[in-house]
């Protein structure tokens, strides 16, 4: 798993609910990020965080939010904003600088559905 | 132009031949350079990360990197049934810590 672990690995949402999709890492690495897939494309980032306490918005943040209150810990809120949530989640981390570094793990996934 | 750009197949080959999958990105501050492959259904597994230009090879898997054509590729050699996949390049500035990621390519390889 990377390092990483995603909960749950499928999860169903009524319109209009807020979820919460948890992510876990257990390697005390600072990154870690979320990403967005649909069918036949690739990943775009929703959101990430270097530090805790801190994080930035990716390209599709509208609609979601994090909080990064532990190091180990990164769980995204899909919120009833999200007009079109029904998606694979992916959350990742990043070792830890070295000067070449930045790649990025991932966890196993959540795949969203929206009845 | 997208900032990642890769050819979506799919990308068929027979086995034991050679596969080669291309990818092409727009930030020529790119440091970073990614191969990742992912099985339907399941999340991205890091195969090879090259940061200098020319090759790196590990087992089957070549990655070729040439940044002033902004061009990165992958072979994979000999391939197998079990290479058909989509996989997916990334690409990034050190400095950043973020990855933009191509929509990947689908290779098939059948027997």
């Amino acid at each position: 798993d990377g390092g990483i672990t995603q909960s749950p690995k499928y999860l169903f949402r009524k319109e209009g609910q807020n979820v919460t999709l948890s992510c876990e890492q257990n390697l005390n690495h600072d990154a870690m990020y979320w990403y967005r897939q649909d069918p036949g494309q690739g990943l775009r980032l929703i959101y990430y965080s270097q530090i805790v306490n801190d994080f930035q918005k990716g390209d599709i943040a509208e609609g979601y939010s994090v909080s990064r209150e532990k190091k180990e810990s990164f769980p995204l809120t899909v919120t009833s904003a999200q007009k079109n949530p029904t998606a694979f989640y992916l959350c990742a981390r990043s070792a830890p600088r070295d000067g070449r570094g930045n790649e990025q793990f991932f966890g196993p996934g959540t795949r969203l559905t929206v009845l | 132009q997208k900032e990642v750009e890769q050819n979506s197949g799919p990308l068929s080959v027979p086995e034991g031949a050679i596969a080669s999958l291309n990818c092409t990105y727009s930030d020529r501050g790119s440091q970073s350079f990614f191969w990742y492959r992912q099985y339907s259904g399941k999340s991205p597994e890091l195969i090879m990360s090259i940061y200098s230009n020319g090759d790196k090879e590990d087992g089957r898997f070549t990655a070729q990197l040439n940044k002033a054509s902004q061009y990165v590729s992958l072979l994979i050699r000999d391939s197998q049934p079990s290479d058909s996949a989509t996989y997916l390049c990334a690409v990034g500035r050190i400095s950043y810590n973020k990855l933009i990621f191509g929509a990947g390519t689908r290779l098939a390889v059948h027997p």
